[in-house]
């Protein structure tokens, strides 16, 4: 039984690209939240989908936004990189009475 | 103050030794979870908490709901065992998950 799976693992981009990142939960799982995690920092939370729609968000701004498929896959975009959106950005999927599940994160690199 | 208080920030010990790390809450949970993450990897969770005590392998975690404390056990360290522990609680009101601060915890041979 696969655990959540995220792509890509690594990406370099240049200020003022988008980007996109994607999640496939585990498998059972409805609810996806994405994280932001600094370099030697706690991890953030930016936004949380269930039943494809955004349930809640973190103090992100509007540049990041998500989507949710039928499936319970999910997508996490950026536009505009600036070089602070540098991190480790990681998906957790959960059910309502389950745990979390993490992927092994996307290390993106704004140069 | 902080929701999600861990202690110790630091820990270093020797290969053999009983580790533990704490974890005191200020809000009504619906669950706790520890969760561990190497460095520039992911993050593994190791438990789900809501009650009582859990154990796998050298790992085991315990919560008292009344107290809002919880502590995550390590017998018999490894080095393997270098890594951070952070403690996180789902709240009763909210989807996020919020964050203590995290334990880096090293194990020397």
């Amino acid at each position: 039984d696969a655990g959540v799976t995220q792509s890509p693992t690594h990406l370099i981009k240049t200020r003022g690209q988008q980007v996109t990142l994607r999640c496939s939960p585990k498998s059972g799982h409805d609810t996806v939240s994405w994280y932001q995690q600094a370099l030697g920092q706690g991890p953030q939370f930016i936004f949380q989908y269930y039943e494809e729609e955004e349930r809640q968000r973190g103090n992100f701004p509007d540049r990041f936004s998500g989507h949710q498929f039928p499936n319970y896959s999910s997508e996490l975009n950026v536009n505009a990189l600036l070089l602070g959106d540098s991190a480790l950005y990681l998906c957790a999927s959960s059910s309502p009475v389950g745990g979390y599940t993490f992927g092994s994160g996307t290390r993106l690199t704004v140069v | 103050k902080n929701e999600v208080e861990q202690s110790p920030q630091n820990l270093t010990a020797q290969e053999g030794e009983f580790i533990t790390i704490n974890c005191s809450y200020s809000v009504g949970i619906s669950a706790l979870h520890w969760l561990q993450q190497h460095p520039g990897g992911g993050i593994v969770s190791l438990f789900m908490l809501s009650s009582g005590k859990k154990k796998h392998g050298r790992l085991i975690a315990t919560i008292n709901i009344q107290e809002k404390h919880s502590s995550l056990h390590i017998t018999a360290s490894h080095p393997r065992d270098s890594a951070v522990y952070i403690c996180a609680v789902r709240m009763d009101s909210n989807y996020q998950l919020i964050w203590g601060a995290g334990t880096k915890l090293i194990i020397k041979p």
